[in-house]
């Protein structure tokens, strides 16, 4: 059975950093691109980072670019984000997802991790 | 950014009956298209995914259409687990951009 279980989250400051982890197991965790997916209190989701199998090549949505980064260690089947300069709107649950195949929908999801910014 | 729009933002539905939710890409994405169940607490869960093929596991009561800018995703007989927020996705183009969603609600 295909499994991702994200960790890390937690309160923070603004202004501070966080690092998140997921751990897949059930499957090669290391054939596989994953992403990292937020959802705001009450709002929709919103991708913002994907790496591929390797981790040769990452993308970031505008909102978090230059301040989160996408990493992971295949021999560990864990991927991590790593959150700096966190603002309030950067509060919400953070899922970790699978592709499917690379660049293609997301098959598999964590139960997500909380993070909140406040003061 | 590919924008996608829902319609309706809430469906009000009674168990047993059938519903019809939107999707609308500001461009064409082709079939590269999946939808997405999220229940109160719960992570989104796959439902569709090529614009109109079932992911394992998901019932048949579930169906997808459409291909370009439109959408639709129709649920037959509503099951009382149903009852859920759904998200369109579009994985066309980066950044993949959701909706966002639409809300069944029990009648």
């Amino acid at each position: 059975e295909v499994q991702l279980v994200e960790s890390g989250g937690g309160l923070v400051k603004p202004g501070g950093s966080l690092r998140l982890s997921c751990e897949g197991s059930g499957f090669t965790f290391s054939s596989y691109s994953m992403n990292w997916v937020r959802q705001a209190p009450g709002k929709g989701l919103e991708w913002i980072s994907y790496i591929t199998s390797t981790g040769s090549t990452t993308y970031y949505a505008d909102s978090v670019k230059g301040r989160f980064t996408i990493s992971r260690d295949n021999a560990k089947k864990s991927l991590y984000l790593q959150m700096n300069s966190l603002r309030d709107e950067d509060s919400g649950v953070y899922y970790c997802a699978r592709d499917y195949v690379a660049f293609r929908h997301f098959d598999y999801w964590g139960q997500g991790t909380v993070v909140t910014v406040s003061s | 950014e590919v924008v996608m729009t829902q319609s309706p933002a809430t469906l009000s539905v009674s168990p047993g009956e059938g519903a019809t939710l939107s999707c609308r890409a500001s461009q064409s994405v082709s079939s590269y298209l999946a939808w997405y169940q999220q229940r109160p607490g719960q992570a989104p869960r796959l439902l569709i995914y090529g614009a109109s093929t079932r992911a394992t596991g998901i019932p048949a009561r579930f169906s997808g259409s459409g291909s370009g800018t439109d959408f639709s995703l129709t649920i037959n007989s509503l099951q009382p687990e149903d009852f859920a927020v759904y998200y369109c996705q579009q994985y066309s183009k980066w950044p993949k951009t959701f909706g966002q969603g639409t809300k069944v609600e029990i009648k």
